[in-house]
């Protein structure tokens, strides 16, 4: 079973749409927990860190459910330059308990928001 | 702000080659990563390094080695490059919990 497990995708949506994205973990010495966005033929960035209780950004919100090792990302109102690829993201320490900011990585998810 | 270079965007050696791949970053970080990204696999971990001459091996480290001499540069070496590690190679530095990732060099081994 791999680490972190994505929606399959596509997405393709129109612009305005609401698109949620979920994101399945299963390491449960997991830390900290992100979305990466990649542009095609571009390097992956910070979309946003997800904090235990929830936390929003703008048009988007990105949840986390511990118990059940689910992570989510909703983008509301949709922006034809939202379409790219939606990396889920986790830190898992190690039996130490240090993880030197080791990142594991979903295949992500591709969005395709269009006129 | 943050940078990350690597050596060369794209690169073609031939099978059994030696190849260097050279990533800098400027902003004095301690911990460097090097990831491969192929299509329906995503970014996997390669190895990466906490300090200078420290490092540890990641997800598949067979075939690759590393090298960090200063703090600013890590270096993967493909010792025999193989046909099967044609891919995207991505460089990263941590930044507290942010990754910065460096514009990748896609190697194509013929």
């Amino acid at each position: 079973r791999k680490e972190v497990e994505q929606d399959p995708g596509p997405f393709n949506v129109p612009e305005g749409a609401t698109v949620a994205f979920n994101c399945t973990y299963s390491n449960s010495a997991s830390q900290s927990f992100f979305w990466y966005r990649q542009d095609c033929r571009k390097e992956p960035k910070l979309l946003m860190s997800v904090y235990s209780s929830g936390n929003e950004d703008g048009r988007f919100t990105a949840q986390l459910n511990r118990a059940s090792q689910y992570i989510s990302l909703l983008i509301r109102d949709s922006k034809l330059s939202d379409s790219a690829t939606y990396l889920c993201v986790v830190n898992i320490a190690n039996a130490g308990g240090t993880s030197y900011g080791k990142l594991t990585f979903g295949q992500g998810t591709i969005l395709t928001v269009h006129p | 702000d943050v940078k990350v270079t690597q050596s060369s965007r794209y690169l073609v050696k031939r099978t059994g080659e030696k190849v260097f791949l050279e990533c800098v970053q400027d902003m004095d970080h301690e911990n460097m990563f090097w990831y491969r990204q192929d299509p329906g696999l995503g970014l996997r971990l390669i190895y990466f390094s906490y300090d200078v001459k420290m490092k540890e091996k990641g997800d598949i480290p067979e075939g690759y080695s590393v090298s960090r001499e200063k703090k600013e540069r890590f270096s993967l070496i493909l010792e025999s490059a193989s046909t099967n590690q044609t891919s995207m190679y991505l460089c990263a530095s941590l930044k507290r919990s942010e990754q910065f990732f460096g514009p990748g060099t896609r190697l194509t081994v013929l």
